[in-house]
């Protein structure tokens, strides 16, 4: 089974300061890992995703996250924080293991604040 | 994205009556997806479809039907509303055709509320 943890529900940080949103994961077979962000009233919009090479991975928005293996996380950053970046944020995994089907996290809320 | 549409946008209705809710698709995309969100809970599948001759129970199918008409659309029913079927339901779709890892593309939601 997979399955994705947000150990955060809401996160606050003050304009321009940076920002992490964390995410750990488990799966039994080789981790692919996205993130998404929810704006009030709006769908899921996708922001970035790991497949494989690089661990640090770009985004939209100026979002990035880097997948680290031996701590099996993929954290959400942004060197500046937007006050427009408030959202709630989550994390989902797809395994090679699995029937391919994206697990998600419970999501956190991100405030960031004037 | 307006490329995957979700009708009603809003619905209110009472306990036993039967409910569908449509999702429509320009994408091109061979799977979609029904999810539903509650707070604190994230995004639990409920049913997914790889094609038209292909569906598959998910994490929550319980008191839920689907029916994917056509390759561009796949309609989830409540068959008999119960109020702990209140909840925001995302319809979704991926195009696995070339890999199996590509990312979701998710419509606006609909908002049901069962009374």
């Amino acid at each position: 089974a997979q399955s994705v943890a947000q150990p955060e529900d809401q996160v606050n940080v003050a304009e321009g300061n940076p920002l992490t949103v964390k995410c750990t994961y488990s799966v039994s077979g080789n981790p692919y890992l996205f993130w998404y962000v929810q704006y009030p009233n709006r769908g899921l919009q996708f922001l970035l995703k790991y497949i494989t090479g690089d661990n640090l991975v770009k985004g939209s928005y100026g979002f990035e996250a880097e997948f680290n293996k031996s701590q099996t996380s993929f954290h959400l950053k942004k060197p500046s924080a937007l006050v427009s970046d408030s959202a709630l944020y989550f994390c989902a995994v797809i395994s090679s293991g699995s029937a391919r089907q994206l697990t998600f996290g419970s999501g956190t809320q991100l405030t960031v604040l004037p | 994205d307006a490329d995957v549409t979700q009708t009603p946008r809003n619905r209110i209705t009472k306990t036993g009556k039967r409910i569908m809710l449509e999702c429509s698709q320009t994408k091109g995309h061979d799977r979609m997806y029904w999810y539903r969100q509650d707070p604190g809970l994230g995004l639990r599948l409920i049913y997914y479809s790889f094609d038209v001759k292909d569906i598959n129970k998910g994490e929550i199918s319980d008191g839920y039907s689907v029916s994917r008409q056509a390759q561009a659309k796949f309609s989830l029913s409540l068959e008999s509303a119960i109020p702990n079927q209140t909840a925001l339901y995302f319809c979704a779709t991926r195009d696995t055709r070339e890999s199996p890892y590509n990312e979701q593309f998710f419509g606006p939601g609909t908002r049901l509320t069962v009374l």
